[in-house]
């Protein structure tokens, strides 16, 4: 079965920093791009950063460039993202999916994680 | 303020048939981007319904279907049930921006 199971959400200060990590199984991890889509309360999701199979090319929307960091390693069926500098406006759940498609026009997420929840407060 | 307009709320009857749209623009939908769309019950994680605009996955009931014209598309659920209620979303790929870009979703009642 394919899975995608998200860890590392909880609490932090505004400028402190959160690593969320997300285990997949159930298929050939290096072969799939990976992403990391966000939904804050009341919102619609958003699609913060991405990652394809290899690890050779990244993807960060504008409102986390700079501060989010993501990453992968084949060897151990895991993606990462690395999250500094948080704000406030960064609590939210965040979801680990599979990407699918041949090119940014017809991407699309099809297994995604539980989810992680990431709260930014003082 | 999301990029791709969906309705906040659509409700119907058990059996009847609902359609939640997802208006877009020039540089995305309208440029022929793909509309994918996802459907998330409470409590769960988003589950793709729809993807390539009109394509259902392996096990998604054939009562959901997609479509898209022009800088619009829409989901259509015939048959409607009660395991139905929950949230949809439109996501598609914006030029501009350079990157996907969700609706802010559609609750769905079912009376």
């Amino acid at each position: 079965e394919v899975q995608l199971a998200e860890s590392g959400g909880g609490s932090a200060q505004p400028g402190g920093s959160l690593r969320l990590s997300c285990v997949a199984s159930g298929f050939i991890f290096s072969n799939n791009a990976m992403t990391w889509v966000r939904q804050a309360p009341g919102k619609g999701p958003e699609r913060v950063s991405g990652i394809t199979g290899s690890g050779d090319s990244t993807y960060y929307a504008d409102s986390v460039k700079g501060r989010f960091t993501i990453s992968r390693d084949n060897s151990k069926n895991t993606v990462y993202l690395q999250m500094n500098s948080l704000r406030a406006e960064d609590t939210a759940v965040y979801y680990c999916a599979r990407g699918r498609g041949s090119n940014r026009y017809n991407y699309y997420m099809d297994v995604w994680g539980k989810g992680t929840t990431v709260t930014v407060s003082s | 303020q999301s990029v791709l307009t969906q309705p906040p709320s659509v409700s119907g009857a058990p059996g009847q048939r609902v359609t939640i749209s997802c208006t877009g623009s020039s540089s995305n939908i309208g440029a022929g981007s793909d509309v994918n769309w996802y459907q998330r019950l409470p409590g769960t994680a988003p589950k793709l319904l729809i993807y390539g605009s009109t394509n259902r996955p392996s096990g998604v009931p054939d009562r959901f279907s997609g479509s898209k014209s022009g800088t619009s598309a829409s989901l259509a659920i015939t048959g409607l049930q009660a395991e139905d209620e929950a949230d949809y979303y439109c996501q598609s790929f914006d030029s501009s921006l350079s990157g996907s870009v969700f609706g802010g979703g559609t609750r769905l009642t079912v009376l």
